[in-house]
């Protein structure tokens, strides 16, 4: 998984918690994303981020907040968690090319 | 909107057959197809990719034919193994809004039986 890690694996809340989900790389790379992956819509960009501090909105962000604080951190941040934010969600950074891409093993998530 | 369509939605092909996943796509600012394939439990992965000024790539078995006219692409896996059971994402990718923007197909489940 190119160095990437994610944490926790797996979770499980309640409606209305806040939920905290980490990106961890160990290659340096500038570039970080956050994706969730939903039967039926493949995989949807949450946030990304250019380097430290540097942070955008993707196309599904609404209820989701990202930190970078440092090079090798993303943070995914569910302010107040809801139902439909039931996923899995994958960290990716960029490779070598403009189109690469390599993901993260993944959280899944569950909101009850 | 999703701007890459992906078809089918599932597939059983039987081993040595030949697998076939197509996708098209509207924008035509795109400039890279990859496909990705991902196996349960884990992130997808980079299997293949090609410009849109080829209009086939070929990696072992794994071959992208590209249709720039049409805007379509599609995956062909020849001789198709057990191992390759997956889900496979076409995928388009272009530079938007300061990043380099890839726009994900809804995924293909591929089982292949003995």
């Amino acid at each position: 998984d190119a160095g990437i890690t994610q944490s926790p694996r797996h979770k499980v809340t309640e409606t209305g918690t806040p939920v905290t989900l980490r990106c961890h790389q160990t290659e340096n790379h500038r570039y970080m994303y956050w994706y969730r992956q939903d039967p039926g819509h493949g995989l949807r960009l949450i946030h990304y981020s250019y380097g430290v501090k540097d942070t955008d909105k993707g196309e599904v962000s609404d209820g989701y907040s990202v930190s970078r604080s440092k090079t090798e951190d993303f943070l995914l941040t569910l302010e107040s968690a809801t139902s439909s934010q039931t996923s899995v969600y994958f960290c990716a950074i960029r490779g070598g090319t403009d189109y690469e891409q390599y993901f993260g093993p993944g959280t899944r998530l569950t909101v009850t | 909107q999703q701007q890459v369509k992906q078809s089918p939605q599932s597939l059983i092909v039987q081993k040595g057959g030949i697998s076939i996943i197509n996708c098209a796509y509207e924008n035509t600012a795109f400039d890279y197809f990859p496909w990705y394939q991902q196996f349960p439990g884990k992130g997808p992965a980079l299997l293949i990719a090609i410009r849109p000024d080829v209009s086939e790539k070929k990696e072992g078995r794994f071959t992208i034919s590209f249709n720039k006219s049409a805007k379509q692409f599609s995956l062909h896996i020849m001789d198709s193994q057990p191992g390759d059971s997956a889900t496979y994402f076409c995928a388009a990718s272009r530079y938007s809004g300061g990043y380099q923007k890839v726009t994900f197909g809804t995924g293909t489940k591929l089982q292949v039986i003995p």
